[in-house]
């Protein structure tokens, strides 16, 4: 089974340009979970999808955004980049939704971004 | 803001020591732990999701255990071996339904 794979892999762009992360999850799971990761900082949730409604959101500003199409896989936007935008992406997915206990998260390589 | 620690933040050991660290996290709306394992270049893989207060979970040479109620669990890998240098993460999740990550220990194995 082919597991989460995310497009493009790196990416450079420069402050103020927008940007268009894909990901593509495992066949048959419906969730789709973003993260952000930072130097000296841990996975920081972005925001959660699944049957193509956003589910759950992290404590990021509105030029984050994303959405689910209805094949599960899922976009993510970031409108007019900021320096401190620069990180590595990860999406997860799993079979359901997360409010499950033990549901497991399946990553995704990341996109590596860097904002000039 | 949910506070997910880790320590040590970094670690390094002779190949064959055996190694433990820790993760704390909120012992109030509690529904999982889960601990992750990522490897450089690699994406994060899952080791471990843990549920009940007093679960040990193992896997090969890497076990875990939990104690919801001082919320608090350790991952232990015995006879540590150079493919076992990784980041290891735990993430925590409660009522709020998503995963809260630690900062993760980085493990370096000398052979």
């Amino acid at each position: 089974k082919a597991g989460v794979t995310q497009t493009p892999r790196y990416l450079i762009k420069t402050r103020g340009q927008q940007v268009t992360l894909s990901c593509s999850p495992i066949s048959g799971h419906r969730s789709v979970s973003w993260y952000q990761q930072t130097p000296g900082q841990g996975l920081q949730f972005l925001f959660e999808y699944f049957s193509e409604t956003q589910r759950n959101k992290g404590n990021f500003p509105g030029r984050f955004s994303g959405r689910q199409f209805s094949n599960s896989r899922s976009e993510m936007n970031v409108s007019t980049l900021e320096l401190g935008d620069s990180a590595l992406y990860l999406c997860a997915s799993s079979l359901m939704m997360t409010g499950t206990a033990e549901e497991t998260q399946y990553f995704g390589p990341g996109t590596r971004l860097l904002v000039l | 803001i949910l506070n997910v620690e880790q320590s040590p933040q970094s670690l390094h050991v002779q190949e064959g020591d055996s190694t433990n660290f820790t993760c704390s996290f909120p012992s109030s709306n509690f529904y999982a732990l889960h601990w992750y394992r990522w490897e450089t270049a690699k994406s994060p893989e899952a080791l471990f999701v843990m549920t009940l207060n007093g679960d040990e979970k193992k896997k090969g040479r890497i076990s875990a255990t939990l104690n919801t109620k001082e919320g608090y669990s350790y991952l232990y890998i015995k006879g540590s071996q150079p493919e076992d240098s990784a980041t290891y993460l735990c993430a925590f999740r409660g009522s709020a339904r998503q995963l809260t990550f630690g900062s993760g220990t980085q493990l370096t194995v000398l052979p």
